[in-house]
């Protein structure tokens, strides 16, 4: 059965700083990948996601991905963070036609 | 631009009672998923739909939940009786097919609160 760990449960960083959200998946073929970033009491949004090709991918609000099979990780980054990136951020892997969800990280932007 | 919707957005009710949450899809999207999520923690899968049809309830509490998809468009998720530990956004989401490669599209979720 598939599986994602988020290492990080929170993280502070300052605005106009980078940013690198770490992800790492367990699943037993070429998994689909997948951001999703959720403000206070909202819904998931979809940041990005990785199905096949290129292994760094590109999504809304500035941020990219980067699959890496041989560590099973797919890190999210971002080159300068705005005060507005303040959310939780979810890694999901989809395999089986179930997508599974990681705890999340809760991403702090301080001034 | 088309949402998931739910309803209600907030629920407040006693233990033992029942509850009920309703989710409206995108129009033309075929799969419907409950999730549900504690506080600080990711989405875990209820119950998936495949149109009318259950794919997946693995996951859900088959003793207190019932999930529901009549007519293969909306969808409702009830509890009965509600207990302490059932306090979590329960968050609808649909896409197009069984899989593609799409996205889940969320609505903005059920609050409840079991006092």
């Amino acid at each position: 059965a598939q599986s994602v760990t988020q290492p990080d449960i929170h993280i502070t960083v300052s605005e106009g700083a980078s940013l690198e959200l770490r992800c790492n998946y367990s699943y037993g073929a070429t998994p689909y990948l997948f951001w999703y970033v959720q403000s206070p009491g909202q819904g998931l949004q979809l940041l990005l996601k990785y199905f096949s090709g290129d292994t760094l991918v590109q999504g809304i609000k500035g941020f990219e991905a980067e699959f890496k099979r041989s560590q099973s990780s797919f890190n999210l980054r971002k080159p300068s963070v705005h005060w507005s990136d303040a959310a939780e951020y979810f890694c999901a892997v989809e395999g089986g036609f179930k997508t599974i969800f990681g705890a999340g990280t809760r991403l702090f932007v301080k001034a | 631009e088309a949402e998931v919707a739910q309803s209600p957005r907030y629920k407040i009710t006693e233990k033992s009672q029942a509850v009920a949450f309703w989710c409206d899809p995108i129009s033309g999207h075929a799969t419907l998923y409950w999730y549900r999520q504690i506080l600080g923690q990711g989405p875990e899968l209820l119950v998936q739909f495949q149109d009318e049809s259950v794919v997946d309830d693995s996951q859900l509490p088959k003793d207190r939940f019932s999930a529901e998809r009549l007519k293969g468009v909306d969808s409702t998720l009830k509890i009965q009786p509600a207990e302490l530990g059932d306090s979590a956004m329960y968050l609808c989401a649909s896409r197009e097919g069984q899989r593609n490669t799409g996205e889940l599209f969320f609505g903005e979720g059920s609050r409840l609160t079991v006092l």
